[in-house]
């Protein structure tokens, strides 16, 4: 199975913020990368996909990129409504998913 | 408008099988590249994906959990079916199903239902 690792696991940070968040696969996925944000009690909502493309309707402060094994997740101007939890999920062999990164306000 | 609803029982004893329905609307599974699939989160926990169908009725499913799962689908109905044996405290989770789409050639979850929380307690 194909192992993803996000990093970090929490990550604080204030309005306005540049954030990265990193995800590892455990072997080449190719571009086969997915990003979801997800608040609490509420579903996921994918952001990009394609490692680094923009879903309709996502802000253009989101942005991706990364191929094979090593990709991260961009927010360039932390706003309110950003602090979440993200997950990469590879979709090169069935579906798996990162632990996770908790984004909070310092 | 893309909708999808998961329904099932709420709370299953240890050991019984849970049966998970995923009904939808705005999307046909009859339609080349559409598939349906089913994710996981215990309380506090990560997203677990289990299972996924295709419009040409190709599967596939968890490595750890392939033994006790099985996923179908009936067109007509617009529903999706996911069962899950021999089910144990450990499986307490919220489930979704997702509609899954090709985009730009890869697997893509665009659109989830709100979840259902199921229980496994004696």
């Amino acid at each position: 199975d194909i192992q993803m690792t996000q990093s970090p696991s929490s990550l604080s940070a204030s309005v306005g913020d540049r954030v990265t968040i990193t995800c590892r696969a455990s072997q080449s996925i190719s571009s086969y990368l997915n990003w979801y944000q997800q608040k609490p009690g509420k579903a996921p909502k994918l952001l990009i996909y394609a490692a680094s493309s923009l879903q309709s309707g996502v802000p253009s402060r989101f942005s991706g990129s990364g191929s094979g094994t090593d990709f991260t997740l961009t927010i360039s101007s932390l706003q309110p409504e950003d602090f979440a939890t993200y997950y990469c999920q590879q979709s090169y062999s069935t579906g798996t998913f990162g632990q996770g990164t908790r984004l909070e306000i310092k | 408008q893309v909708t999808l609803r998961e329904s099932g029982p709420a709370l299953v004893k240890p050991t019984q099988t849970l049966t998970l329905t995923c009904t939808f609307s705005g999307f046909s599974l009859s339609t080349s590249g559409m598939c349906v699939s089913w994710i996981r989160q215990p309380p506090g926990k990560a997203l677990e994906w289990l299972a996924r169908i295709d419009w040409d009725d190709d599967k596939y499913y968890s490595t750890s959990l392939k033994t006790r799962l099985t996923i179908s689908k009936d067109t007509s109905k617009n529903q999706v079916v996911l069962t899950m044996t021999n089910m144990d405290p450990v499986d307490t989770a919220t489930y979704y199903c997702a509609r899954t789409r090709a985009v730009a050639g890869i697997p893509t979850l665009d659109y989830w239902g709100q979840g259902t929380l199921v229980t496994v307690s004696s």
